[in-house]
């Protein structure tokens, strides 16, 4: 079946740590999608990539970085500089950019030890 | 202000009742319109996608979207135990790299 693997399902951070969420679709989708989402809250969109390695900042992009090395790919790194790091953390694709809907994986949820 | 804003709820409501889940939105940019369910740790599955002003149905399902009031409805006809979940609005103009704005979602228990 095709679809959009987050893992690992459950991550816990201690201080000063890095920490790297993983995402891999089979969807052949050309662009994908990292965001948070808080306790009540919608999701907020932290980076965003419409092609392999080529990526742009989302609305709160400070203390993430992403890579996009290959088309099924996109992990995000939670780095020490992201001082409020508890979230569950979503991943997305789409066909494409331009309106196409997005499709979610089940998400990471991140905890600080 | 918020671009999108969704009725905030919670909503709770019998089987059988009809449920009406509402999102205004401030960007007239906005053409693509989209709704999605999501359950307890899960992430948000598609529930329907439209674009323009109308009427969709499926199922028992149905999305409004009304531009000119800028304002788009979810409908869900004999609700049952399983539409109990948390459900988001999503929308997208075409012009900004398929960025979707998302409400703050409404969480829907429908009692048996």
């Amino acid at each position: 079946d095709g679809g959009i693997t987050q893992s690992p399902k459950y991550l816990f951070r201690k201080e000063g740590q890095n920490v790297t969420l993983s995402c891999e679709q089979n969807l052949n989708h050309d662009a994908m999608y990292w965001y948070r989402q808080d306790p009540g809250q919608g999701l907020r969109l932290i980076y965003y990539s419409q092609i392999v390695n080529d990526f742009q900042k989302g609305d709160i992009a400070e203390g993430y970085s992403v890579s996009r090395e290959k088309k099924e790919s996109f992990p995000l790194t939670v780095t020490s500089a992201q001082k409020n790091p508890t979230a569950f953390y979503l991943c997305a694709s789409s066909i494409s950019g331009g309106g196409q809907p997005q499709h979610f994986g089940d998400g990471t949820r991140l905890s600080i030890l | 202000q918020k671009e999108v804003e969704q009725d905030p709820g919670p909503l709770s409501v019998p089987e059988g009742a009809i449920v009406s889940l509402n999102c205004t939105y401030s960007n007239s940019a906005f053409q693509y319109f989209m709704w999605y369910r999501q359950y307890s740790r899960k992430g948000p599955e598609l529930l329907m996608y439209t674009y323009s002003s109308g009427n969709k149905e499926d199922g028992r399902f149905t999305a409004q979207v009304d531009k000119s009031s800028k304002y788009i409805s979810l409908f869900i006809r004999d609700s049952q135990p399983s539409d109990s979940a948390t459900y988001l609005c999503a929308m997208t103009d075409n012009t900004n790299a398929g960025k979707s704005t998302f409400g703050d979602g409404t969480t829907l228990t429908v009692k048996p």
